[in-house]
């Protein structure tokens, strides 16, 4: 059974940094894409980022783009998420997912995790 | 890319209803996936839709949730209504190196 364990969330200030992980199991972590994925508290689901299976790719939102670094240890079976410049509008649940299929953005989301609450407050 | 929900549907328990999700007219021809987020859970991908109205389910997913396509819209048709069917459902799209959320449609099961 696939499943996504997150962690790392918590109460930080604006301008901190956070970083989140995601262990996966239950499937062969090196041969798929991996995305975070969040939820603002009222709002809908917003794609963050994702790496490619060999790191070759990564993409991010333009929302995080040149704050949120995304990264993935294979040996380690980890996916990070590296969160800096937090702002309160980064506050959300933040969730990791795996691509169904082996190409980069090539299908949809077939798993997900449980989430991990990030609040950015002073 | 951009993918159109309406808020808010509503429909009786035992019946069907039939959610819709618009791509912007560049991309009619792209597939989409659906997903549930029940409260204080975790997303669950339901299918696969194609831009022909092929789909493919998730683990798990009964056959109570089909989906088609007719153009740029994509549907998401869930039948015979039960409570826990009451959830916020999210299309999503990918390709050209970015991936895409519509708003959401939050469905009332009466």
């Amino acid at each position: 059974e696939v499943q996504l364990v997150e962690s790392g969330g918590g109460l930080v200030q604006p301008g901190r940094s956070l970083r989140l992980s995601c262990a996966p199991s239950g499937f062969k972590f090196d041969d798929f894409a991996m995305h975070w994925v969040r939820q603002a508290p009222g709002k809908g689901l917003e794609w963050v980022s994702g790496v490619s299976w060999n790191s070759a790719t990564v993409a991010y939102a333009d929302s995080v783009k040149g704050r949120f670094t995304i990264s993935r240890d294979n040996a380690k079976n980890t996916l990070y998420l590296q969160m800096s410049r937090l702002r309160t509008e980064d506050t959300a649940m933040y969730y990791c997912a795996k691509e169904d299929g082996n190409d980069w953005n090539s299908d949809p989301f077939a798993h997900w995790g449980q989430g991990t609450l990030v609040t950015v407050s002073s | 890319l951009v993918l159109t929900q309406s808020p808010s549907a509503s429909a009786s328990l035992g019946a069907s209803v039939k959610l819709t999700c618009t791509l912007s007219s560049d991309y009619s021809s792209f597939a989409i996936a659906w997903h549930q987020r029940q409260p204080d859970k975790g997303p669950r991908y339901l299918m696969r839709l194609n831009s022909d109205g092929a789909h493919s389910r998730g683990d798990g997913i009964p056959d109570r949730f089909s989906g088609s396509s007719f153009g740029a819209d994509r549907y998401l048709i869930i039948s015979s209504l039960q409570s826990e069917d009451e959830a916020d459902y999210y299309c999503q799209t990918w390709g050209t190196g970015i991936v895409v959320f519509g708003g959401g449609t939050h469905l009332t099961v009466l």
